[in-house]
């Protein structure tokens, strides 16, 4: 499997900007979370989905932000408008709830978004 | 509440033991975990512990629980260049939020040759 794969690697735009992050989980995987990570806050769930559906987005910082999963393969997190303190490493992680139901996540390279 | 944290730096020589030290909050915690980020990469996990058990060992991990003082410690043997990463502490706990994991802010091992 190719793993949790997000794009883009590297996104760099100018505050007011619409941002879209992109992901596509492990096949099979029933969960997916989104996690931003940052010097001074380290690293947050802003949201997960299980089977598609979200579940919990109470770490989503404002109504700027936004998640969705449309279907099991792909997620989008926007942000509308962006500012200079969105600036982080955005990380999608997927999960499973089979086996030993340990609840490893697998995450992504993550997505860096530098805001101007 | 749930609340992991970590000391934020640990420096070491090469072959020496490192010692990575977090405590936790949550009592109702299932597992504990470590997870190691390398530079530019994703968080990959590299051991769990079961809330039940006080000690488990993996080739040059020794994972230590400590569930009175609510511890956790990762133990590198050995330890080499490239064990120079950031670890992170997290912790899941029960009840209806499966899969939600806090994660403590991670620990810089810098490893010296």
């Amino acid at each position: 499997d190719a793993g949790v794969i997000q794009s883009p690697r590297h996104e760099v735009t100018e505050m007011g900007q619409e941002v879209t992050l992109r992901c596509k989980p492990i096949s099979g995987h029933d969960y997916l979370f989104w996690y931003r990570q940052t010097m001074m806050r380290g690293l947050e769930l802003l949201i997960y989905f299980n089977n598609n559906v979200p579940i919990d987005d109470s770490g989503m910082p404002e109504d700027r932000f936004s998640a969705k999963m449309p279907n099991a393969s792909f997620s989008t997190l926007k942000i509308q408008p962006s500012e200079p303190r969105d600036s982080a490493v955005y990380f999608c992680a997927s999960s499973y709830v089979r086996g030993l139901y340990t609840g490893e996540l697998f995450f992504g390279e993550g997505s860096r978004l530098t805001v101007l | 509440g749930e609340d992991v944290e970590q000391s934020l730096f640990l420096s070491v020589r090469e072959g020496d033991s490192s010692v990575i030290n977090c405590t936790y909050t949550d009592s109702s915690s299932t597992y504990l975990y470590w997870y190691k980020q390398e530079p530019g990469a994703g968080l990959q996990l590299l051991t769990y512990i079961f809330s039940n058990m006080d000690m488990k060992q993996d080739q040059r991990l020794t994972v230590l629980l400590n569930k009175k003082d609510k511890h956790l410690s990762l133990r590198i043997a050995d330890t080499q260049t490239g064990d120079s990463a950031i670890y992170f502490c997290a912790e899941k706990t029960g009840g209806t939020s499966y899969g939600k994991l806090t994660f403590g802010q991670g620990t810089i091992l810098t490893v010296h040759p």
